[in-house]
């Protein structure tokens, strides 16, 4: 069964320091890899996409890693900001198309508080 | 903006109600769809439309109604709900259906209360 988990569920960090966000997966094949933000009311906002040949892709401050070998990835936050404070949500792709054989598989989404 | 909007951005109904969501996208996209995102649980895709055409059904109870007039604009219809249902329901367009890399933009959202 494809699967995407998702740690820690929830984090607090104050202003201005590092975290980094976790996502394992079991989805196979595997075509690629997105980190969406979250702000509360919102609706989910693409961050990085990762194919399976890339290691890592940086979007400002943020910094996504993939190991296709292990099945993870992680999302690297530096000198955080309050705005930062939003859910992070893990999605994997199983195949080069979408449709009834390579559905989207979604995290539960990690909980960012930042603190001042 | 994402270029999805959604409305109502907020909607109580009875069980014995019925009531409409409705989202707009403005980026020419062909493909429009719509999720449930229940706290701490994944977004669950409800239905896809792709040029119109229903493309997908996850196996959605018939109290929930899709409607796909054209590519910009879809509705979900809802009659009878339960107190379960209660959630929020994002709507999304894409480029379009077929390929896994085309980045799926999100509305904010419809928070639906079932009391």
């Amino acid at each position: 069964k494809n699967q995407v988990e998702q740690s820690p569920q929830s984090l607090i960090i104050l202003e201005g320091k590092n975290c980094t966000l976790q996502c394992n997966y079991t989805v196979s094949p595997f075509s690629n890899l997105r980190w969406y933000k979250q702000d509360t009311g919102r609706g989910p906002v693409s961050l990085t996409i990762m194919t399976f040949s890339e290691n890592t892709k940086s979007n400002g401050r943020y910094t996504a890693t993939l190991d296709a070998d292990t099945k993870q990835s992680s999302l690297h936050i530096t000198a955080s900001q309050l705005s930062d404070s939003a859910s992070y949500i893990c999605v994997v792709s199983g195949g080069l198309y979408t449709g009834a054989n390579s559905k989207l598989t979604f995290g539960k989404g990690i909980t960012l508080s930042v603190r001042p | 903006e994402t270029g999805v909007t959604q409305t109502p951005r907020h909607l109580v109904m009875g069980m014995t109600n019925k009531k409409s969501l409705k989202c707009e996208q403005h980026l020419g996209h062909n493909a429009m769809y719509w999720y449930k995102q229940s706290a701490k649980k994944p977004l669950e895709l409800m239905f896809v439309y792709n040029f119109k055409e229903q493309t997908e059904n996850n196996s959605v109870p018939s109290r929930f109604s899709p409607e796909c007039p054209n590519s910009s604009h879809l509705f979900l219809h809802l009659h009878t709900l339960q107190p379960e249902d209660s959630a929020l329901y994002l709507c999304a367009s894409s480029q379009d259906w077929g390929s896994s890399y085309n980045e799926q933009f999100f509305g904010p959202g419809t928070r639906l209360t079932v009391l």
